[in-house]
């Protein structure tokens, strides 16, 4: 089946740098692919979409300037958090659309990345 | 917009048993899929099973199958046969039509427990 790989699967830095997570399609294409954040023993909320070669489309509520998100290639996506604080620590989970099979709805999904801002 | 609800936070169930959890959704569209994942301790994310708004028959997959209600807007999945395998969170999604973006939205989930 289609694999998704996230990395890193977990990162610890220091308040005010900037973390850069990415998330691969390692057998497919993927077209779209959707940015997620789960904090503990909560469900996942959407972050953003982002579909290849273009701009991201943000969620309400979510800072676009702060999640930086880049989509380049069609097996690449990356998540970018800015001059991060102990509050954007939390678990990202990034999730794809295989763009060459007919659309089923299916997504597939990374493993997840945690972060831990200090 | 849509919601998901899990009405159910934490359930536990004996091994060899069968266990419901629920799901309730709210949607003014006609035509949606609907989802159950699995998220074991190792975060995870597995499609359980997946059913198709206009189909009335109800999807199984081996021990999960739903019980999709249309009219009442609930969609619940049965697991027979509990293994300890299934120990997890379990979380409904929505999908409006492909055609829109393929965008979930999950429910707040529900903590399956299978004890011995």
């Amino acid at each position: 089946g289609a694999v998704v790989s996230q990395h890193p699967s977990w990162v610890i830095c220091k308040s005010g740098t900037s973390v850069k997570i990415e998330c691969r399609s390692l057998d497919f294409q993927a077209t779209t692919m959707f940015w997620y954040r789960q904090f503990p023993k909560q469900s996942l909320m959407l972050m953003a979409t982002s579909n290849e070669g273009s701009k991201a489309t943000y969620e309400q509520g979510v800072e676009k300037d702060k999640f930086l998100i880049n989509h380049a290639s069609l097996t690449l996506s990356t998540l970018t958090v800015t001059s991060a604080h102990p509050e954007d620590s939390s678990f990202y989970i990034c999730s794809a659309r295989d763009g060459g099979l007919a659309n089923t709805g299916e997504l597939f999904f990374g493993e997840g990345s945690r972060l831990t801002v200090l | 917009a849509q919601t998901v609800t899990q009405s159910q936070p934490e359930m536990s169930v004996q091994e060899a048993e069968t266990v419901t959890l629920s799901c309730t959704y709210d949607t003014s569209e006609n035509n949606y899929y609907l989802f159950w994942y699995k998220q074991p301790p190792s975060r995870q994310m597995i499609l359980v099973i997946r059913q198709e708004a206009y189909k009335q028959q109800n999807a199984t997959e081996n021990r999960f199958s739903v019980n999709f209600q249309k009219a009442a807007k609930s969609f619940s999945l049965k697991i027979s046969d509990s293994q300890l395998g299934d120990t997890a969170m379990y979380f409904c999604a929505f999908m409006k039509l492909l055609n829109a973006g393929n965008m979930l939205t999950f429910g707040g989930g529900t903590r399956l427990m299978v004890k011995p």
